[in-house]
């Protein structure tokens, strides 16, 4: 089947730095991703919609620059936290629906645990 | 949604039982419904999904039970085994392919 990738799969940085999470279909092209984050014993919570070519649309509350996307090409989009603080932790997982794909069918990516100092 | 509180609800069953997962959905117009397995430190992998249009749905080991009037969904799993552990999602997929997903269920397979 098709698969998602992410990277890093862990990241440790301090308060105040920025952390760029990459998401990679790797056998299939993607229009549209999704950006999820989870919090310990939490059920997945969907942030946005990466759409290539054109900005990426936000969940209610989800500051858009705060967390940057960017969805340059067909197979790759890009998240990134600015300025992380703590209670940014979390676990960051995309999907990716392959286009023209069987309709509703979405890849999930492995995540990325994020852990702000 | 969020679960509330800060633990997971949690399924403990014996070996070689059977497993009935229950999921509440929240929008009536959602017309595809996705259940999926999580262990720890990975993302979800999709096990069975179901169309409105259906209201039961089987594949290997599994069952999924759609009831649309009282908004429910059920997973069932056919002779649990330790590889089974994980915690267990519905999702609701309401308008172009956004998912919603529910607040999970943690199953523990006792050897």
């Amino acid at each position: 089947g098709a698969v998602v990738s992410q990277h890093p799969s862990r990241v440790i940085c301090k308060s105040g730095t920025s952390v760029k999470i990459e998401c990679r279909s790797l056998d299939f092209q993607a229009t549209t991703m999704f950006w999820y984050r989870q919090f310990p014993k939490k059920s997945l919570m969907l942030m946005a919609t990466s759409n290539e070519g054109s900005k990426a649309t936000y969940e209610q509350g989800v500051e858009k620059d705060k967390f940057l996307i960017n969805h340059a090409s067909l197979t790759l989009s890009t998240l990134t936290v600015t300025s992380a603080h703590p209670e940014d932790s979390s676990f960051y997982i995309c999907s990716a629906p392959q286009a023209g794909g069987p309709p509703d069918t979405q890849y999930f990516g492995p995540g990325t645990r994020l852990t702000v100092l | 949604g969020e679960s509330v509180g800060l633990h997971l609800p949690t399924l403990s069953v014996q070996e070689g039982d059977n497993s009935i997962i229950n999921c509440a959905y929240s929008n009536s117009a959602s017309d595809y419904f996705i259940w999926y397995k999580q262990e720890s430190g990975k993302g979800p992998q999709f096990i069975i999904d179901i169309r409105s249009n259906m209201d039961k749905r089987q594949g290997q080991r599994v069952t999924v039970l759609l009831n649309k009037t009282v908004k429910h969904l059920s997973l069932q799993i056919a002779a649990t085994q330790p590889g089974d552990s994980a915690v267990y999602f519905c999702a609701e997929n309401n308008a172009g392919n956004m998912l919603t997903f529910g607040g999970g269920t943690r199953l523990m397979v006792k050897p």
